[in-house]
């Protein structure tokens, strides 16, 4: 299957810093990106959906001005965490849709961030 | 909106036993449904998926029935092993680029040895 890739696995930031994840899609132009947020013993939360070239599209609830997407190639999506506070602390996932009749989606290894 | 209900939010089966989990959905648009394995820490794994063309779809152990008129799916692990120890998220989405999965909350299976 495709590859989906995340930079960094994990970070530790303190309070008030940004921190930047980076997803890529190794070897498939990905039309489109998602950005998850997972909590300890909870699903996968839908934080926004990111289209290459155009603005991401937030779900309700998500601050865009906190949560900031680029997606600025085919093949890399970028999710930065501004300011972050130690409720920020999750593990973020991305995935990536491969082109096609059914647009599968592939999920890249996660990152774990930590705010001190 | 989509929304996906998954039960049980527990299961514990004995190793060679089978193992059922059931999700239901709401959008009668949704045709696709797929079924991830997530070990602690990793990324979703996709296991196996159907779509709404049709009924039930198989790959050695694992089996997944769809029933598009009651609008539910079911996961189902034959022979389980302690490595299908796992939470299972099950998800639910139409076609299209940017169709987003709905997931369900989770299961966790145990498989005691």
């Amino acid at each position: 299957g495709a590859v989906v890739s995340q930079h960094p696995s994990w970070v530790i930031c303190k309070s008030g810093t940004s921190v930047k994840i980076e997803c890529r899609s190794l070897d498939f132009q990905a039309t489109t990106m998602f950005w998850y947020r997972q909590f300890p013993k909870q699903s996968l939360m839908l934080m926004a959906t990111s289209n290459e070239g155009s603005k991401a599209t937030y779900e309700q609830g998500v601050e865009k001005d906190k949560f900031l997407i680029n997606h600025a190639s085919l093949t890399l999506s970028t999710l930065t965490v501004t300011s972050a506070h130690p409720e920020d602390s999750s593990f973020y996932i991305c995935s990536a849709s491969q082109p096609g009749i059914y647009y599968e989606q592939y999920f890249g290894p996660g990152t774990r961030l930590t705010v001190t | 909106g989509e929304n996906v209900e998954q039960h049980p939010s527990t299961l514990s089966v004995q190793e060679g036993d089978s193992a059922v989990i059931k999700c239901t959905y709401s959008d009668s648009a949704s045709n696709y449904f797929p079924w991830y394995k997530q070990e602690l820490g990793k990324r979703p794994q996709l296991i196996i998926d159907i779509r709404s063309n049709v009924g039930e779809k198989k790959d050695q152990r694992i089996a997944v029935t769809l029933n598009k008129t009651a609008k539910h799916f079911s996961l189902h692990i034959t022979e389980t092993q302690p490595e299908d120890s796992a939470v299972y998220f099950c998800a639910a989405r139409r076609t299209g680029a940017n169709s987003k999965l709905t997931f369900g909350k989770g299961i966790t299976l145990s498989v005691r040895p």
